[in-house]
């Protein structure tokens, strides 16, 4: 596509159910990122998969986080058993992936667990 | 390892005075360095970068950015500040060795006086 897709763009859910937020990159970047964004707040690094090499899950807070990345392509980020704390938006960026690259983000995915 | 510092976490200006904000990397390699800008509400916009070519790089919005070495800074101004320059902005550093992942300041949020 033209651009990073994210999809729901938001979601309400509620405390201690599971969640699967998408992310659609740009077709033919290798490197794929989430982030989050709590209100008011910079960015807080999650996760990040750059073509075949095992993806970089230091940012990830709890075990209740994870994340794929299907056929190079699209990911998806799980949180399972929501908290309260999870509330933030959560950010996809894609880059080609090579050094001097910038990356391209998508509109992000609001979460409010109530 | 690459970091990045951002010396101020908030700056006010009066609009059409200079906006100076400041960013402090540390990269074993020449880095690639990178300015986003994010207004309120609004996803995440490269205003410039920086990839070893001209050490004087000027971006969107009429912002600029000098690259310097010896001081291993990669401040972001303007010479005249706007009402609309009203947002947060993020120092990003490249990883130069084969992971090229993007390491991101704390953000400086540019407030504008009338």
């Amino acid at each position: 596509g033209a651009g990073v897709s994210q999809s729901p763009s938001n979601k309400v859910t509620e405390k201690g159910k599971d969640v699967e937020l998408r992310c659609d990159p740009i077709s033919g970047h290798t490197a794929l990122y989430w982030y989050r964004q709590s209100l008011g707040q910079g960015l807080e690094f999650l996760i990040y998969f750059q073509g075949n090499s095992a993806p970089d899950k230091s940012g990830l807070p709890s075990d209740r986080f994870s994340a794929e990345r299907t056929g190079g392509s699209v990911s998806t980020l799980t949180i399972q058993r929501t908290q309260q704390e999870d509330s933030a938006v959560y950010l996809c960026a894609s880059s080609i992936g090579r050094g001097g690259t910038e990356a391209f983000f998508g509109q992000g995915t609001r979460l409010t667990v109530v | 390892a690459q970091s990045v510092t951002q010396l101020d976490s908030h700056v006010s200006v009066s609009e059409g005075t200079p906006v100076l904000l400041r960013c402090n990397y540390s990269s074993s390699y020449s880095p690639s360095l990178f300015w986003y800008v994010q207004h309120p509400n609004k996803g995440l916009q490269l205003l410039l970068k920086y990839t070893s070519a001209a050490t004087l790089v000027k971006g969107i919005n009429g912002f600029e950015a000098e690259f310097k070495k010896s001081e291993t800074s990669f401040h972001l101004t303007k010479p005249s500040a706007h009402m609309s320059d009203a947002a947060e902005y993020f120092c990003v550093v490249s990883r130069m060795d084969s992971n090229y992942q993007l390491i991101w300041g704390a953000g400086t949020k540019l407030i504008i006086k009338p």
